[in-house]
């Protein structure tokens, strides 16, 4: 069964501007992770945040964890045309879904 | 090196053939799994193993086997090959238990497709 849902399914901002995604989740969580996937690769891990952490960050990513609302959003500051990927959000435990992830485009 | 690496990269054959898909990691991880991409980039967990015993087998068609030779390998074969078959597979490995708290690393996928 599906857990970790994302919003938007598609976002485009141009370069340096900020970019948020957000996932909503049903059940009660160990932690949640956040994965990238670039067009035509497997997915890359970015960032975990557990249960008991509300905020999290990594270079230009901050990730937060509202638990109570069984939400989190990821931030990317500064976006760069690289960042151009889907991002997923994956539970645990219990999730044997991603999807369908929020396309990101960042144009030049 | 990479790490978790799955071969072949794309696949296109006839209905009703058998294929199959291999997968290995270097990383030293106790879990691998497979999953299957389809078309709206939902990715669904078909199979995990821990130490190459089977673990999570999801609702998949028994013609999907998967076999484990040892931990660093986890290979998919599958018999008589469907339309419904083409997607992209998707192979990874995590350390410790299924779906514990340690990331998983996602191998770049095999592409299928039936004609």
């Amino acid at each position: 069964s599906q857990q970790g849902e994302e919003d938007p399914q598609a976002l485009s901002i141009q370069e340096g501007e900020n970019a948020t995604m957000n996932c909503s989740y049903k059940t009660s969580i160990n932690n949640l992770q956040w994965y990238r996937q670039n067009s035509g690769r497997g997915l890359v891990h970015l960032i975990l945040i557990r249960s008991n952490e509300r905020e999290k960050h990594s270079g230009r990513l901050r990730v937060t964890l509202d638990t109570s609302k069984k939400s989190s959003s990821l931030l990317i500051t500064a976006s760069r045309a690289a960042d151009t990927a889907s991002y997923f959000c994956a539970t645990v435990p219990q999730n044997f879904v991603f999807g369908p992830g929020t396309r990101l485009s960042v144009l030049p | 090196d990479t790490a978790v690496s799955q071969t072949p990269k794309y696949l296109v054959t006839q209905m009703g053939n058998d294929k199959s898909i291999k997968c290995e990691q270097n990383l030293g991880h106790d879990t691998m799994y497979w999953y299957k991409q389809d078309s709206k980039k939902f990715l669904k967990i078909m199979f995990s193993y821990n130490n190459k015993e089977l673990i999570i087998n999801e609702t998949v068609p028994n013609r999907f086997s998967p076999k484990s030779p040892d931990k660093a390998h986890l290979n998919l074969h599958i018999n008589s090959l469907e339309l419904g078959d083409s997607a992209v597979y998707f192979c990874a490995s995590s350390q410790g238990q299924s779906y514990s708290n340690q990331p998983q690393h996602f191998g770049d996928g095999t592409r299928l497709s039936i004609l």
